[in-house]
């Protein structure tokens, strides 16, 4: 299955402020899936982003907040913008698993807290 | 009310235990049920699915799916210290979905 390198690990940041998110996988790959996971909560899909088009963003979330790029197969970013306590959560990037109709593989997640 | 429930624990049990996680769902559409494990400071990692009822065995592990019941659950044998994680089950419509509802995961500590 693919490998998912993802960072930063965490952060601390200043409320009001942006951080982007990396996610670099290691094979060629049509979608990539980013998650936030809050404190007690359940892993909720932020966005599916495709290459060369504007990434799809569930209920819930926003462009403006979340935006996302996706310049080639293997690589993402996401920014968590003008940034609140609130989105203080764990963000991870997912691919489908090579072969798998069922699985996907996470990177290892970002752990952001914003003071 | 949530698609999906799991109970968070946490559950602390001794090793050599016999583990059950559960949830329950209230989407009837659900077909794909999928159980997932992650460390701490790790992402979730596929541990194991199945499709509609039935139960599916891989080493220690056994999944188990009643649709009936709209009830999954996950039983672990002969728990070890290793096995110490949250237990995520993950659930959905179409195979291949690209939207899986997750549980908010059960976090499980299995001691010496």
């Amino acid at each position: 299955s693919a490998v998912i390198s993802q960072k930063p690990s965490r952060d601390i940041c200043q409320r009001g402020t942006s951080l982007t998110i990396q996610c670099q996988v290691d094979s060629q790959v049509t979608m990539m899936f980013w998650y936030r996971q809050q404190p007690g909560q359940s892993l909720t899909l932020i966005a599916t982003a495709n290459q060369g088009s504007e990434a799809t963003y569930e209920s819930g979330f926003v462009i403006d907040k979340f935006p996302i790029s996706r310049p080639n197969l293997t690589f993402s970013t996401l920014t968590v913008s003008n940034m609140s306590p609130e989105d203080s959560s764990i963000y991870l990037c997912s691919v489908r698993s090579g072969g798998s109709n069922y699985g996907y593989t996470f990177g290892s997640g970002t752990r952001l807290t914003v003071v | 009310q949530k698609e999906v429930e799991q109970d968070p624990g946490p559950l602390s049990v001794p090793e050599g235990a016999i583990v059950s996680l559960n949830c329950t769902y209230s989407n009837s559409a659900f077909q794909y049920f999928m159980w997932y494990r992650q460390y701490s400071r790790k992402g979730p990692e596929l541990l194991m699915y199945t499709y509609s009822s039935g139960n599916k065995e891989d080493g220690r592990f056994t999944a188990q799916v009643d649709k009936s019941s709209k009830y999954i659950s996950l039983f672990i044998r002969d728990s070890q210290p290793s096995d110490s994680a949250t237990y995520l089950c993950a659930m959905s419509a179409v195979q291949g979905a690209q939207k899986l509802v997750f549980g908010q995961g059960t976090r499980l500590t299995i001691n010496p």
